[in-house]
């Protein structure tokens, strides 16, 4: 089983429509979790960190289920610059190293 | 303000031929320092980390090395060049400590031929 794992996509959605993102995790022992998103061709960059108690920015929201042990993003009113792909990174207790998924491509259809 | 260089920004090399690829990150002191590589259609595969100077750990067998001869420098080299070694590489720098976020640099597409 992989580390982090995540649905791949594509994800083609309208524009203005909401769109989930789910990711799991096979460490229960992980202690940091991130969002990054991807532009073609361009290095990752963070969108936003995920709390216990789950976090907004703007249209963005991420939830992290420790139980079930995965993470997700949600954006609402998407915009076509949201198209990209979305990455979900594992920080492991004690641990200087992250672990990146494999991404999920999002394209917004106008 | 923090800022990470990568040169150059792209590379076409024959194979068996040496690699050096550079990092340097300015604005910060005692950075942890990554290598990652990313293949087409594939996800981030660390290659190597570092938490100080002359400290390398190595992730995955294979033919290249790392060397971190300064604080803020990071190279990844090879003495000779495979095909599967073309890829997206990309250096990154994070805070010592663990639950950091990571930085990355523009990175280095290297087509290998």
């Amino acid at each position: 089983r992989k580390e982090v794992e995540q649905d791949p996509g594509p994800f083609n959605v309208p524009e203005g429509a909401t769109v989930a993102f789910n990711c799991t995790y096979s460490n229960s022992a992980s202690q940091s979790f991130f969002w990054y998103r991807q532009d073609c061709r361009k290095e990752p960059k963070l969108l936003m960190s995920v709390y216990s108690s789950g976090n907004e920015d703007g249209r963005f929201t991420a939830q992290l289920n420790r139980a079930s042990q995965y993470i997700s993003l949600l954006i609402r009113d998407s915009k076509l610059s949201d198209s990209a792909t979305y990455l979900c990174v594992v920080n492991d207790f004690g641990n200087e190293k992250l672990t990146f998924g494999t991404g999920t491509r999002l394209t917004i259809i106008p | 303000s923090q800022t990470i260089h990568q040169w150059p920004a792209t590379l076409v090399q024959p194979v068996g031929s040496p690699l050096s690829l550079e990092c340097t990150v300015e604005g910060t002191s005692n950075p942890n320092l990554y290598w990652y590589r990313q293949a087409a259609g594939r996800g981030l595969q660390l290659l190597f980390y570092s938490v100080g100077i002359g400290q390398i750990s190595s992730e995955v067998p294979q033919n290249l090395s790392a060397s971190r001869p300064q604080d803020r420098q990071f190279i990844l080299s090879s003495k000779k060049l495979l095909l599967s070694d073309s890829g997206f590489y990309l250096c990154a720098w994070s805070v010592q400590g663990a639950r950091s976020q990571q930085f990355f640099g523009p990175g280095t597409r290297l087509t290998v031929l």
